[in-house]
């Protein structure tokens, strides 16, 4: 079964530190891969997404995630955080395009202001 | 686009009353899912839909729960009877299968049994 992990489950950093969130996921075949946030109190909002082609992608308020096929990973990475980025980051997959999300447990970063 | 909407946004019942909790997905998506969140388990699917016929229902926790869609605009998550450790926010997504969009996701519905 497909499975998606995330190493860190809390994560405190300041302002303008760099961040990264690592997400491995099980599965051998064609993935999508997506991170997702939830700030306090709300749904969960597609943060970017991986289909194929250049395996770093960017995606909204200065977030980026690079899929490294070899190593069954997809890093969620912003180079300066700020405190709005308080929120939870979920890491999912789906197996080509007619699988179902599989998300992983969640991060959550606290940015100290 | 309205989004995915969920009602309540709230629910407070007491133990052993039944609840039900609806959602409207996003027009012209084909998929709908029911999510659990909770600060022990995270987010657990607890099942969805392909054109309004439920596919995989594996993650329902117990009888207690029951899940319908009977058209492609409406779905009701109902649980009978309710007990404390139902008590989460239920999530509910949709999407169109086929295309590699993602889920949207609706604003939740906070469940406390007391």
């Amino acid at each position: 079964a497909q499975s998606v992990s995330q190493h860190n489950h809390h994560v405190i950093l300041s302002e303008a530190a760099s961040l990264e969130l690592g997400c491995n996921y099980s599965y051998g075949g064609t993935v999508n891969l997506f991170w997702y946030v939830q700030y306090p109190g709300q749904h969960l909002q597609l943060l970017l997404k991986y289909f194929s082609g250049d395996p770093l992608v960017k995606g909204i308020k200065g977030f980026e995630a690079e899929f490294i096929k070899s190593k069954f990973s997809f890093n969620l990475r912003k180079p300066s955080v700020q405190w709005s980025d308080t929120a939870e980051y979920f890491c999912a997959v789906m197996s080509g395009s007619q699988g179902n999300l599989i998300f992983g447990k969640g991060t959550k970063l606290s940015v100290k202001p | 686009d309205a989004g995915v909407i969920q009602s309540p946004r709230h629910e407070v019942t007491e133990m052993g009353q039944e609840v039900t909790l609806r959602c409207k997905p996003i027009s012209g998506h084909n998929s709908l899912f029911w999510y659990r969140q909770t600060m022990m388990r995270g987010l657990e699917l607890l099942i969805y839909f392909n054109n309004n016929v439920p596919i995989d229902d594996s993650g329902m926790p117990e009888d207690r729960f029951s899940a319908k869609m009977p058209n492609a605009s409406f779905s009701t998550l109902k649980i009978q009877p309710s007990e404390p450790r139902d008590s989460a926010v239920y999530f509910c997504a949709s999407s169109y299968r086929g295309l590699n969009y993602g889920y949207t996701f609706g604003s939740g519905t906070r469940l406390t049994v007391v």
